[in-house]
């Protein structure tokens, strides 16, 4: 079945930085790669997705890029902001129908004022 | 604005005893899903359902039955409850084409 690993599990930025999160995923046939941020005490809320026909996308500060030959995808974060400051998980759809996501371990992003 | 319900934020179970966590969804959708959260673990899938009275394995179904007699209602069963699943559930439906919805969790621990 699918495995979907994610680095790093933790990551600090200054306010105003980047953050970069990278997660690779196994099965060949996965073709859908949505992002979800959980703030605490919250429920993961869908943030950012990507599609195996598309090698990126943008959504204001946020973007994603797939690399399918690599099997890998990263979400992009720029000027960050403490607001950020969540736990990031990206997540894979395997080949199996249903519309089944795989989660990678989860991202804690601190973004520091 | 579509909605996942979990009956319950925190639970407090005694070990052995059997536990059912509901979840409902607003919509007419078939796929349904629990999911359980450790830290350091993200979310692993416990089982999923694609209609009414199907059901599918996950990842970790051990310990774990699930009911899907309506479509709006899926529950997770916990036959005979053990420490070691003492955690966070997050039940979840589809909501294409934007992924997953996720109910807002039910935190259980088990003493």
């Amino acid at each position: 079945g699918e495995n979907v690993e994610q680095h790093p599990s933790t990551l600090s930025v200054q306010e105003g930085d980047s953050a970069v999160i990278k997660c690779t995923y196994s099965d060949s046939a996965s073709n859908y790669f949505p992002w979800y941020k959980q703030e605490l005490g919250k429920r993961p809320q869908l943030i950012i997705d990507i599609r195996s026909n598309v090698g990126e996308k943008k959504d204001q500060r946020i973007a994603v890029t797939l690399n399918k030959t690599a099997k890998h995808f990263s979400l992009h974060i720029t000027e960050t902001q403490p607001e950020d400051s969540a736990v990031y998980f990206c997540a894979a759809s395997g080949s199996t129908g249903f519309q089944k996501l795989v989660f990678g371990t989860g991202t804690r992003l601190l973004v520091s004022p | 604005d579509v909605k996942v319900t979990q009956s319950s934020r925190y639970l407090v179970k005694r070990t052995g005893e059997k536990v059912f966590l509901e979840c409902v969804q607003d919509m007419d959708h078939e796929n349904m899903f629990w999911y359980r959260q450790d830290p350091g673990l993200g979310l692993r899938l416990i089982y999923f359902s694609y209609d009414v009275k199907m059901k599918e394995k996950g990842d970790i179904p051990e310990g774990y039955s699930v009911s899907r007699e309506k479509k709006e209602r899926f529950s997770l069963i916990l036959e005979s409850a053990s420490t070691n699943q003492t955690s966070m559930y997050l039940c979840a439906r589809t909501d294409p084409p934007y992924g997953y919805t996720f109910g807002s969790g039910t935190r259980l621990t088990v003493v």
